[in-house]
Formats: C-alpha cells, structure tokens, sequence
C-alpha cells in the first residue's frame, strides 16, 4: 500500500458524458501528479500540482483539467468524453515536486471505460 | 531528459538473479538513472535510483558504468512476484518539476 488513494477503482461511461476522478496524497506530500495509461500510449504524464498550484503540464487534453484542493487532494476532470479516453489513470505524489532524489507514490489507479 | 532504450522483455528463472539493462547514452552529468516497476496494471513502483556509484538496497542493485551511458538492474533472487514491466527513467537531478517520463520498458517473465 503505497498511502495514496484514488476513486472510484472503476468507471462505465458514455461518449459525450463528463467524470471526475478524485485523489488523496499520502501524509505530508504536497505535489500530486497525474498519468494516463492506454493501450497504444504507454504511461504519459498528465500534469502536476504542488500545494495547489500548477507546476508542470504534459499532454493534457483542453478537455481534460485539473485541480488541487487546500486539503491537498486532487481531481481530474475528464469531459466530452470519446472512446479513447478509456485507460488506467494513475495519481501520484511526491514530497516536494521538484523531483530533486524525490520518489513517487501511485496509486492503484481508476480504470475508465468509456462505451 | 536523456532516452533510455531497454530490451521489450526478458525471461528469468525463479531464484536466479535477474539482470536488466538500460542504454542512456545521451545521459547528461546532472541526470540521474531511476528504476520503478509496474506489476500487472497496478501503480507504478519505486526500486532505486543512482547518479554514478552503485547502489543498493533491500529491492535491487543498480550497477551504473562509469562512462554513465548504460545500467543494469539486478534483482538477485528473482522470484514470481517479481513478473512486471520494468521502466528504466533518466531524468536531471534539478529543477521544479519531478515528473516521470515513462518508455516502453522491460517486460520481465519469471518462471519457476
């Protein structure tokens, strides 16, 4: 159990439709970051967060965004949704963001299907 | 943040020290090697990570060569939960943003 958590575990949508994937960092980390994983794609980085501010952004889509909250729990927001959205979404956090000999915790991840 | 090119898989038996290498050779003085797992579509996990020296510990060696260019993970007594993609990550020890950039990675089997 690597302390972050993520919900739901798994998601059934529809194309078109609007999901929000939620996030809690382990104890005392302060970044979180956010991965896509599909099929043709691999692990991509989404975008990060530190202390709730935008640190670094990635192959976001414009339907897609984000947000970290003053509890420091994140969510992700995936709108219009389209088939290729379906994949594992993985959050992560870290200690400080900088990335400086800093490791990364995952969590299990939310599995979206979008139908 | 230097390319890293590995083996798409590997075979190991079980109990025998599993070997996996990693070609940086773009790798940049500040740069550091990172190794993490991903074990059957679960989250991704940290094994160890090194700038020059080899390390060590309770999961993994990372033997770097001294030009830096390549590595070896080396799990020493390889078992079946060890069976996962393993993603070799250069990435420079400084700056605002930890983030991962993740390649194709290793698929390692271990078989008993």
């Amino acid at each position: 159990d690597s302390g972050v958590t993520q919900t739901p575990k798994h998601l059934i949508t529809a194309t078109g439709q609007r999901v929000t994937l939620r996030c809690s960092p382990r104890s005392g980390d302060l970044s979180v970051y956010w991965y896509q994983q599909s099929l043709d794609q691999g692990l991509q980085f989404l975008i990060q967060y530190y202390n709730g501010e935008e640190r670094a952004k990635g192959n976001i889509l414009e339907r897609f965004s984000a947000q970290q909250f003053p509890d420091l729990h994140s969510e992700l927001n995936l709108s219009s949704l389209e088939l290729g959205d379906s994949a594992l979404y993985f959050c992560a956090s870290s200690v400080s963001g900088t990335g400086i000999q800093e490791t990364q915790y995952f969590g299990p991840g939310t599995r979206l299907l979008v139908l | 943040d230097a390319k890293t090119t590995q083996p798409t898989s590997m075979d190991c038996a079980e109990g025998r020290a599993a070997n996996l290498p990693c070609n940086h050779s773009t790798i940049s003085g500040n740069e550091y090697v990172y190794w993490y797992r991903q074990i059957h579509s679960q989250g991704p996990q940290y094994i160890i990570h090194g700038l020059k020296n080899n390390e060590t510990n309770e999961m993994a060696s990372l033997i770097i060569t001294e030009d830096r260019k390549s590595s070896t993970l080396i799990l020493p007594h390889a078992t079946l939960r060890d069976t996962a993609v393993y993603y070799c990550i250069v990435r420079v020890a400084t700056g605002n943003t930890g983030k991962l950039i993740f390649g194709q990675g290793t698929t390692l089997q271990v078989k008993p």
